[in-house]
């Protein structure tokens, strides 16, 4: 069946430092997407993407933010600049159709800023 | 702002008996409301869906009804098994076009054989 795969499942990264984290979505899946969840928090919306751009984002999605899709495949997350808040457990998330399509998530991957 | 609240855990049953975790939502519009289980070491999955007033989802023998005049979309299962173990997260999005869902916190149910 196929799935959505993130990596790294687990980063341990520096206040300040750049990270990427990596999502190939299902193959023939249109709409792409980003949520984390704080640890005893609830998963919070980050980012939708469509047709190579950014079709919404939430409060959360600043400038240290983006998200590219570099080569077809992949999905990426990138936090330019970590804070020690930004560790959370970040999900991937993917859909073939619009509105009505089913939504499929990633295993998740845990980052940690200390 | 879109708000979904539900009851914390760990909810703790055994095997066969009836579960019930509460869900209620505040949100400006008509809603579609989902509930999504997260296995151990997996990601999230679509357990079920409603998508106006008085639908009723359901899948594996869970079922859930969108209440609207109650704004509740409450998980139940007749009778659990060890398997059920997960957490389970209750998710609405707004109509309109909106894309993002918005979640609770979690549930996490724990079912002793």
């Amino acid at each position: 069946e196929p799935e959505v795969t993130q990596t790294p499942s687990h980063q341990v990264t520096q206040m300040g430092q750049e990270v990427i984290l990596r999502c190939v979505p299902i193959s023939n899946h249109l709409y792409f997407y980003w949520y984390r969840q704080i640890l005893g928090q609830k998963v919070e919306f980050l980012v939708s993407f469509y047709n190579n751009e950014i079709s919404e984002k939430s409060e959360i999605f600043d400038d240290q933010f983006s998200v590219e899709r570099p080569d077809g495949s992949n999905f990426t997350l990138k936090i330019r600049s970590t804070k020690l808040e930004d560790s959370a457990m970040y999900f991937c998330a993917s859909k073939r159709t619009d509105n009505t399509g089913e939504l499929f998530f990633g295993e998740g991957s845990r980052l940690t800023v200390l | 702002g879109d708000s979904v609240t539900q009851m914390e855990g760990p909810v703790t049953l055994s095997e066969e008996a009836f579960l019930t975790i509460n869900c209620t939502y505040t949100a400006t519009g008509y809603p579609s409301l989902f509930w999504y289980v997260q296995y151990p070491g997996e990601g999230l999955q679509l357990l079920l869906k409603a998508t106006k007033a008085d639908d009723k989802g359901s899948n594996k023998g869970f079922e859930a009804t969108y209440r609207k005049e109650t704004t509740s979309f409450h998980l139940e299962k007749g009778s659990v098994q060890v398997s059920d173990s997960a957490v389970y997260f209750c998710a609405l999005r707004e109509g309109g076009g909106a894309d993002g869902l918005t979640f609770g916190k979690g549930t996490h149910l724990i079912i002793q054989p």
